[in-house]
């Protein structure tokens, strides 16, 4: 099983709907919990972080956090066209006495106009 | 805001060159890491470095060397370029372990 895999998608949505994307993670010990969002041909840049289960809320971005099941989703309400991007999760982990920040590969996402 | 600044966007070079990328970040940040990108692969680690003067292996170091002789910087080094190091090359930094890592704007290398 990989690290962290997310659905390479596209997934694609109208404008105005709920974009929902998910992640999950092998090891159980994981602590920490990132969304990046990568336009095409930029750099990541973090959208939310969550460290505890439950929900997450920042504007339209609701991230949210199942420990017990091993997955992270993020949630975007009234997608909007400038929302279409890779979304990234990222994991961190323990690793000997070193965190290791680890990337799901990303999830394409497309809002259609 | 956190900025982290990578010399080149894009660079282009040839077979058995020397490459070397800079980055630099203003934050004074202990950790600095170095990224590969490519298309279906996702984000793979080359380096990192918790420390001045200290550096680890990531996932796939080989072909690659770096060097972090003062906090802010940290330089990715390709001894011999090859055709299979193009690629697009993301530097981050984190003010401690294991938490956000904020991202320079990426080197897009061409190796020919």
């Amino acid at each position: 099983q990989k690290e962290v895999e997310q659905n390479s998608g596209p997934l694609s949505v109208p404008e105005g709907a709920i974009a929902s994307l998910n992640c999950t993670y092998s090891d159980r010990g994981s602590q920490s919990f990132f969304w990046y969002r990568q336009y095409s041909g930029k750099s990541p840049e973090l959208i939310m972080s969550i460290y505890s289960n439950g929900d997450k809320e920042d504007g339209r971005f609701t991230a949210q956090l199942n420990k017990a099941s091993q997955y992270v989703s993020l949630l975007i309400r009234d997608s909007q066209p400038s929302d279409s991007a890779t979304y990234l999760c990222a994991v961190v982990r323990l690793i000997g006495s070193n965190y290791k920040l680890t990337f799901g590969k990303g999830t394409l996402l497309t809002v259609n106009p | 805001d956190v900025k982290v600044t990578q010399s080149s966007r894009y660079l282009v070079k040839r077979t058995g060159e020397k490459v070397f990328l800079e980055c630099v970040q203003d934050m004074d940040h202990e950790n600095m890491f170095w990224y590969r990108q490519d298309p279906g692969l996702g984000l793979r680690l080359i380096y990192f470095s918790y420390d001045v003067k200290m550096k680890e292996k990531g996932d796939i170091p080989e072909g690659y060397s770096v060097s972090r002789e003062k906090k802010e910087r940290f330089s990715l080094i390709l001894e011999s370029a090859s055709t299979n190091q193009t690629s697009m090359y993301l530097c981050a930094s984190s003010e401690v372990s294991g938490n956000i890592q904020y991202f320079g704007a990426g080197t897009r290398l061409s190796v020919l």
